[in-house]
């Protein structure tokens, strides 16, 4: 099995530009999460999807954050404008049901906005 | 009270040391304490878990201890090597509800074994 895919592993912006970040959960998982990592608040749970379906998504910032999920083998996490306080790791992670134990996480994306 | 707090913030041990790592919670529903390593570039991975249940676990140099009573549980590294060298994530899981499965993570200890 390859894992969670992500793309691109790096992405340098300027400010106020889109960014699209992109996720491949493992084959038959059925729960998606977007987490962001940064040295000040450590690892954040943005918003999680079951069975495509965003179930929870109060840790997402602001409305400039947005998520989908449109199909089981696909996610999008885009940022809309960019700000460089965007600036993180951004890790996807996918478990085979909702609630079990295991979560598996990608290599993360860092995003750096100038 | 959904927060894990997690300490030290870095440690560094000696080949051959024990290392420890010390996390604390709140919320006494929370249903299971699993640890992550994450090794530079990469993302976390799933190293031992325990549940609220049981003292301790054991998988071969690791240990978590569990503290249910004072809401504290602990990582124990035994033999510590310099392929130890990761940053380490506790986390509990809140329980079922409307945000089932959803882990809240410590900010990360970042381990430093010394050849």
């Amino acid at each position: 099995d390859a894992g969670v895919i992500q793309s691109p592993r790096h992405e340098v912006t300027e400010m106020g530009q889109e960014v699209t970040l992109r996720c491949k959960p493992i084959s038959g998982h059925n729960s998606l999460f977007w987490y962001r990592q940064t040295m000040m608040r450590g690892l954040e749970l943005l918003i999680y999807f079951n069975n495509n379906v965003p179930i929870d998504d109060s840790g997402m910032p602001e409305d400039r954050f947005s998520a989908k999920m449109p199909n089981a083998s696909f996610s999008t996490l885009k940022i809309q404008p960019s700000e460089p306080r965007d600036s993180a790791v951004y890790f996807c992670a996918s478990s085979p049901y909702e609630g079990a134990h295991e979560q598996y996480f990608g290599p993360g994306t860092r995003l750096t906005v100038t | 009270q959904q927060q894990v707090k997690q300490s030290p913030q870095s440690l560094i041990v000696q080949k051959g040391g024990i290392s420890i790592i010390n996390c604390a919670y709140e919320n006494t529903a929370f249903d299971y304490f699993p640890w992550y390593q994450q090794f530079p570039g990469k993302g976390p991975a799933l190293l031992i878990a325990i549940r609220p249940d049981v003292s301790e676990k054991k998988e071969g140099r690791f240990t978590i201890s569990f503290n249910k009573s004072a809401k504290q549980f602990s990582l124990h590294i035994m033999d510590s090597q310099p392929g130890d060298s990761a940053t380490y994530f506790c986390a509990a899981r809140k329980p079922y509800g409307g945000s089932q499965g959803n882990l809240i993570f410590g900010k990360g200890t970042k381990l430093s074994v010394k050849p």
